[in-house]
């Protein structure tokens, strides 16, 4: 079993369609959570991060972490074209130097 | 502020060849890594440097070398291409290591096919 799953996609949804990407993970140890957006040819950039369970939103944006369920989501409300990219879920034990485990990403289609 | 770069953008080369791939950055991080993509398996991280004179294996260091000589620079050597080691590679930096508080910023990637 990997140690973080993600539905690889493609995903496609109509312009102004709300969005859920999803990981889980299997080691209870990761306290931090981040989703990077990664264009077509190019690197991955920060989106967003959050720190054990809950939720955070960040404009049309929000992250959820549920770490009972080992299960975290990235919600895009009124997605827009922009949005196409593979989105990529990466997690840590939060400990200095300790590396990041990627998920394989979603690849999303935002069709207008 | 250049951020992260990365030469060459594409390469191609016959099993057994040697190359360098070349990572810069401009921000003063201390802490740089090169990780590879490969689908469905996400990014994995191959070699890291904590600051100049200091590197350290990730998951898949086999087949590469890294060497850390200025802060501004991190190399990543293939000593001898294989087919496997086809990949887009990216060089990543950030401020200090790997935490929450410390985004990691992404160079463009280099696309290596190993005939």
């Amino acid at each position: 079993q990997k140690e973080v799953e993600q539905d690889p996609g493609p995903l496609s949804v109509p312009e102004g369609a709300i969005v859920s990407l999803n990981c889980t993970y299997s080691n209870s140890a990761f306290q931090y959570f981040m989703w990077y957006r990664q264009y077509s040819r190019k690197g991955p950039e920060l989106l967003m991060y959050t720190y054990s369970s809950g939720n955070k939103e960040d404009g049309r944006f929000t992250a959820q972490v549920d770490k009972s369920s080992k299960y975290i989501s990235l919600f895009i409300r009124d997605s827009q074209p922009s949005d196409s990219a593979t989105y990529l879920c990466a997690m840590s034990g939060g400990n200095y130097g300790q590396n990041f485990v990627f998920g394989p990403g979603t690849r999303l289609s935002v069709l207008p | 502020n250049a951020g992260v770069t990365q030469t060459p953008k594409f390469q191609v080369l016959k099993t057994g060849q040697s190359m360098t791939l070349q990572c810069a950055q401009d921000m003063n991080h201390e802490y740089m890594s090169w990780y590879r993509q490969d689908p469905g398996m996400g990014l994995r991280l191959i070699h890291y440097s904590v600051g100049a004179g200091i590197t350290d294996q990730g998951e898949v260091p086999n087949g590469y070398n890294v060497s850390r000589s200025t802060t501004e620079d991190f190399p990543l050597r293939l000593l001898s291409a294989a087919p496997s080691q086809t990949s887009v590679y990216f060089c990543a930096s950030s401020y200090t290591g790997l935490s929450l508080y410390n985004e990691q910023f992404f160079g463009p990637g280099t696309r290596l096919t190993v005939l």
